[in-house]
């Protein structure tokens, strides 16, 4: 059964970078019928995708957010990570990763990760 | 960007009732949605993809309908687990969703 987990810092401090990774287990990253997924949630509000990535590194960014956004895969870990550059309080939010069936729907997703940006 | 909107925001209904929840798109997604269920502190399950198709393991009380800009999902006899916040979400275009429809206990 496919699963996947956030790990990443719970504090960034305003106007730095965000890095969260996202790891695999009981399934290839490099399968290809899918993306793999960043959705965010800010507390209490509704869903935002931030982009997606197949295994080759082919990437497609939320056209609002893809200035400050740099997605990457790392196959030999069978994982893949979520940079987000210049953050402010409007980037808190709860990160999950999730599998993308091409460039589809998304299941399933990771337990989620709350990112707090703070001084 | 195709902008989902869901109604009502808000769904009071009694345990053993049906329950109807709507999304529309602002402009045609033919089949290209999916609907997710999402309960407090839990990652978002998804129940339908390709407007109709349920999700392996997903009961037959929940069913999804429409095309190109209106849709449905309805749950036919809710149970107490199904109390929760269900978004949809178009791929026709980059991935959006909708702000959500909260189901509540009437």
């Amino acid at each position: 059964q496919l699963q996947l987990q956030e790990s990443g810092p719970g504090l960034v401090k305003p106007s730095e970078t965000l890095s969260l990774t996202c790891t695999v287990s009981g399934g290839s990253i490099s399968s290809s019928s899918y993306y793999w997924g960043w959705i965010r949630q800010p507390p209490g509000k509704g869903l935002e995708w931030i982009g997606s990535i197949y295994y080759s590194g082919s990437t497609y960014y939320n056209p609002s957010l893809k200035s400050r956004v740099t997605i990457s895969v790392d196959t030999s870990k069978n994982q893949f990570s979520l940079k987000l550059s210049s953050v402010t309080a409007a980037d808190t939010a709860v990160y999950y990763c999730a599998r993308q069936w091409l460039m589809n729907w998304f299941d399933p997703w990771g337990q989620g990760t709350l990112v707090t940006v703070s001084s | 960007e195709i902008v989902m909107t869901q109604s009502p925001a808000t769904l009071s209904v009694s345990p053993g009732e049906r329950a109807t929840l709507s999304c529309r798109a602002s402009q045609s997604v033919s089949s290209n949605l999916a609907w997710y269920q999402q309960k407090p502190g839990q990652a978002p399950r998804l129940l339908i993809y390709g407007a109709s198709t349920r999700a392996t393991g997903i009961p037959a009380r929940f069913s999804g309908s429409g095309s190109g800009t209106e849709f449905t999902l309805t749950i036919s006899s809710l149970q107490s687990e199904d109390f929760a916040v269900y978004y949809c979400q178009q791929y026709n275009n980059w991935p959006t969703f909708g702000p959500g429809t909260k189901v509540d206990i009437k």
